[in-house]
């Protein structure tokens, strides 16, 4: 069966610090990936998705940047995090040309 | 523009009510529709979902209802639990890209 993995849980951060989390999924091959923020008591925000190694789609422009380096591992990076980054991260996976998402557990980054 | 419209935001209900989430969209080349629960520091997990063929999709306590003249589709839960207190969204997707655009959630408590 497929898992996502997600991790760390929790996450506080200073700002201006450095961020990677990342996301790996088992059981599946050449997954397309997914990294989402929701805001607290907000909706779902895509920010960037992948169909492959080293393809990387951004949708909002930020100080983050994503990064596929195997087949099924994302990871989200900032180099300077600022304050607004703090939220909820969910990475998530979907079979190529089929509907409906696996969500990972999620990280809750707080930026202080 | 949003894409998709859900309400309300909030929704209170005593066990075993039925509380009734609406979505509507405007695209009519969207030709899926599920429903995400999502419980607090969890990722959504997906519910239920339906294509426009079928107007009506039953799994277990939780229907959508879809009237895709008026483009819009509805989660119901019957004899509602406490357990089912949870944030839920809606979202659409079409072939042209299996990405969703997902309704920015409708946190649900029901009281014992």
């Amino acid at each position: 069966s497929q898992t996502i993995h997600q991790w760390p849980a929790t996450l506080v951060q200073p700002v201006g610090s450095p961020l990677s989390l990342e996301c790996t999924v088992e059981g599946t091959s050449n997954p397309n990936l997914y990294w989402y923020r929701q805001a607290a008591g907000r909706g779902l925000q895509l920010l960037f998705y992948s169909v492959g190694i080293g393809q990387i789609s951004s949708e909002v422009p930020q100080n983050l940047s994503a990064s596929r380096p195997q087949d099924r591992q994302f990871i989200l990076s900032s180099k300077k995090l600022l304050l607004s980054d703090s939220g909820f991260y969910l990475c998530a996976w979907s079979v190529v040309g089929a509907y409906g998402y696996t969500f990972g557990s999620g990280t809750r980054l707080t930026v202080v | 523009q949003q894409q998709v419209k859900q309400s309300p935001q909030s929704l209170i209900v005593q066990k075993g009510g039925i509380p009734i989430i609406n979505c509507a969209y405007e695209n009519t080349a969207f030709d899926y529709f599920p429903w995400y629960q999502q419980f607090p520091g969890k990722g959504p997990a997906l519910l239920i979902a339906i294509r426009p063929d079928v107007s009506e999709k039953k799994e277990g306590r939780f229907t959508i209802s879809f009237n895709k003249s008026a483009k819009q589709f509805s989660l119901h839960i019957m004899d509602s639990q406490p357990g089912d207190s949870a944030t839920y969204f809606c979202a659409v997707s079409s072939g042209g890209s299996y990405i969703p655009t997902f309704g920015r959630g409708t946190s649900l408590i029901v009281h014992p």
